[in-house]
């Protein structure tokens, strides 16, 4: 079952925008990462983010969480073609244990 | 270095036939998971060994799923008499000790005719 629900489903933006998802979960959580999937096979992972922080920054990306509201956002910042993929968050109840993933927002940058 | 190598890339079967999906993890990582990505179900998780530990099986949809790792290295899914519902793409993902970033492979892509 999925624990977590993303919207938009969809996103398209054109290059050089932002790009913003957001991510809900039910249950509590060790941690929250994101993952990016291009064309439908391997999922790469880009930041995680730990239940006792509230905002992590990676390159491009931006991350928050609020566990009082059970969400998370990726904010993409200047949006490039290549960033065109589907994008998923998910969650774990312990280290090391299994990721149960939201639905996926699929991102489209037009150059 | 390597990355989590899976095969076959594809998979092609008929109903009713038995099936196995392979997954090389990554060296020296010591969790394995399997999850499935279907059109209607969306990401799930199936199966997860952590070194010597029993195998976490919670995800596995049916008893006609199985999967084994052999000496804390290489995986096999099997599904025996493939229904129509199993077509999707089997992922296999691994993370070294004490970490829980997944590393995931490209996947097979399993239709079942």
């Amino acid at each position: 079952s999925q624990q977590g629900e993303e919207d938009p489903q969809a996103l398209s933006i054109q290059e050089g925008e932002n790009a913003t998802m957001n991510c809900s979960y039910k249950t509590s959580i060790n941690n929250l990462q994101w993952y990016r999937q291009n064309s439908g096979r391997g999922l790469v992972h880009l930041i995680l983010i730990r239940s006792n922080e509230r905002e992590k920054h990676s390159g491009r990306l931006r991350v928050t969480l609020d566990t009082s509201k059970k969400s998370s956002s990726l904010l993409i910042t200047a949006s490039r073609a290549a960033d065109t993929a589907s994008y998923f968050c998910a969650t774990d109840k312990a280290a090391g244990n299994k990721l149960t993933f939201g639905g996926g927002t699929r991102v489209l940058v037009k150059p | 270095g390597a990355g989590v190598s899976q095969s076959p890339s594809n998979k092609v079967t008929e109903k009713g036939k038995d099936v196995e999906l392979r997954c090389d993890p990554i060296s020296g990582h010591t969790a394995l998971y399997w999850y499935r990505q279907s059109l209607g179900q969306g990401l799930e998780f199936l199966i997860y060994f952590q070194g010597n530990s029993a195998p976490d099986k919670s995800g596995l949809p049916s008893d006609r799923f199985s999967a084994e790792r052999t000496g804390g290295s290489v995986s096999t899914l099997t599904i025996q008499r493939t229904q129509q519902e199993d077509s999707a793409v089997y992922l296999c993902a691994s993370s070294p000790p004490a970490r829980e970033t997944q590393y995931f492979g490209p996947g097979t892509r399993l239709l079942v005719l």
